[in-house]
């Protein structure tokens, strides 16, 4: 049973570029939520999809938006790199009703130079 | 808003040292609670979760009990191993929601042999 993937495993952009990160659910998982985890920092939450709408949001800019696609797998889109958007980019999935607990991927590296 | 206070690292042990890392939280209504573990370069696990008050969670020999009284969930082992070494994340959730996840800061675990 695979768990929740993600890709790529590292990045490297300049500012002002954009940027996908790509992420799969666990199998039979609905939901997926994105966390943005600075050096040295708790994971942050950056926004949660479940049936391709997103339905909640934490303390981000409109630079971040995202997809979630039929199959329940997700985008993270970031436009306009600030070199303080270098973090670890961490995918969560769960079932909705599923009871309380998340799957976390490996995450994505982001370093902007 | 809501907030987890986690004790301040590093923490340094010796192989079968007792450990106690300290957790208190702020939140609306009847939170569940939650200790994730990050081992070097790798994305979070779910350590262990309890979802009401009195509950105590439990895995790999690591405790932790849901205190409404003092809003505290501190994670407990009896004998550290090396292998234990990680950074470990207290969150919480709202009641049963799938939702967005809040963590602290992270404590580090460093276990000497």
């Amino acid at each position: 049973d695979a768990g929740v993937t993600q890709s790529p495993t590292h990045l490297i952009k300049t500012r002002g570029q954009q940027v996908t990160l790509r992420c799969s659910p666990k199998s039979g998982h609905d939901t997926v939520s994105w966390y943005q985890q600075a050096l040295g920092q708790g994971p942050q939450f950056i926004f949660q999809y479940y049936e391709e709408e997103e339905r909640q949001r934490g303390n981000f800019p409109d630079r971040f938006s995202g997809h979630q696609f039929p199959n329940y797998s997700s985008e993270l889109n970031v436009n306009a790199l600030l070199l303080g958007d270098s973090a670890l980019y961490l995918c969560a999935s769960s079932l909705v009703g599923g009871g309380a607990g998340k799957y976390f991927g490996p995450g994505t590296r982001l370093t902007v130079l | 808003g809501d907030s987890v206070t986690q004790m301040e690292g590093p923490v340094t042990l010796s192989e079968e040292a007792f450990l106690t890392i300290n957790c208190t939280y702020t939140a609306t209504g009847y939170p569940s609670l939650f200790w994730y573990v990050q081992y070097p370069g790798e994305g979070l696990q779910l350590l262990l979760k309890a979802t009401k008050a009195d509950d105590k969670g439990s895995n790999k020999g690591f405790e932790a009990t849901y205190r409404k009284e003092t809003t505290s969930f501190h994670l407990e082992k009896g004998s550290v191993q090396v292998s234990d070494s990680a950074v470990y994340f207290c969150a919480l959730t709202q009641g049963s929601s799938n939702y967005k996840l809040t963590f602290g800061k992270g404590t580090l675990l460093t276990v000497n042999p």
